[in-house]
């Protein structure tokens, strides 16, 4: 199947630092890839649309000043949390689709974040 | 808003034995529904993909049900093994054309097979 690859998989960052998460489609190019986030037992929450060329499109209450997303080729995606505080401390997931949206989405291997 | 409700109590089955997963959602029905699969620690893998005018989708030892008028999926894993413990997701896509790819996830079933 495809691959999605995410790095880093755990990064531990200082409250006010700033860190970057990449996402990239190793096997095929993504025009749009999508950005969630998990907390422990809960579902994934889609935060974003990463679009390339483009602005990314953000979903109702997410802070697009926070959570910066450049999408500048069509096999990478960033995601950057800026000023990071203890509360975005979570599990960070990327995806996209290979064959077409509305087909099976493939995921990258997810990023833990804990901000100390 | 759509709401998917997934048992949040572990389904804890003996080696060999049929699991069965629900998915209820509560508003409108989805374009189509995935079950995805997640260990700890990774991100979700994709399993099976089942649209609306479909009522059953089969893949090896897996199989879904779509049932609108119930508004539920069940997912059916046979003859389980023990390497087949994870977390299973379902995920519903809205019927709408420009928003049919944003996924609504369930918080998903964790499953355990005893050996």
């Amino acid at each position: 199947g495809a691959v999605v690859s995410q790095h880093p998989s755990r990064v531990i960052c200082k409250s006010g630092t700033s860190v970057k998460i990449e996402c990239r489609s190793l096997d095929f190019q993504a025009t749009t890839m999508f950005w969630y986030r998990q907390f422990p037992k809960q579902s994934l929450m889609l935060m974003a649309t990463s679009n390339e060329g483009s602005k990314a499109t953000y979903e109702q209450g997410v802070e697009k000043d926070k959570f910066l997303i450049n999408h500048a080729s069509l096999t990478l995606s960033t995601l950057t949390v800026t000023s990071a505080h203890p509360e975005d401390s979570s599990f960070y997931i990327c995806s996209a689709y290979k064959d077409g949206l509305n087909t099976e989405a493939f995921f990258g291997q997810g990023t833990r974040l804990t901000v100390v | 808003s759509q709401k998917i409700e997934q048992n949040s109590e572990a389904l804890n089955i003996q080696e060999g034995k049929t699991a069965t997963l629900t998915c209820n959602y509560t508003n409108y029905s989805p374009a189509y529904l995935q079950w995805y699969r997640q260990d700890p620690g990774r991100g979700p893998v994709f399993l099976l993909l089942i649209r609306e005018n479909e009522k059953e989708k089969r893949k090896e030892r897996l199989k879904v049900t779509f049932d609108t008028t119930l508004k539920q999926s069940l997912f059916h894993i046979t003859a389980s093994q023990p390497a087949d413990s994870a977390t299973y997701l379902c995920a519903l896509a809205p019927p709408w054309m420009d928003s049919s790819y944003k996924l609504i996830f369930g918080s998903g079933t964790r499953l355990l097979v005893r050996p």
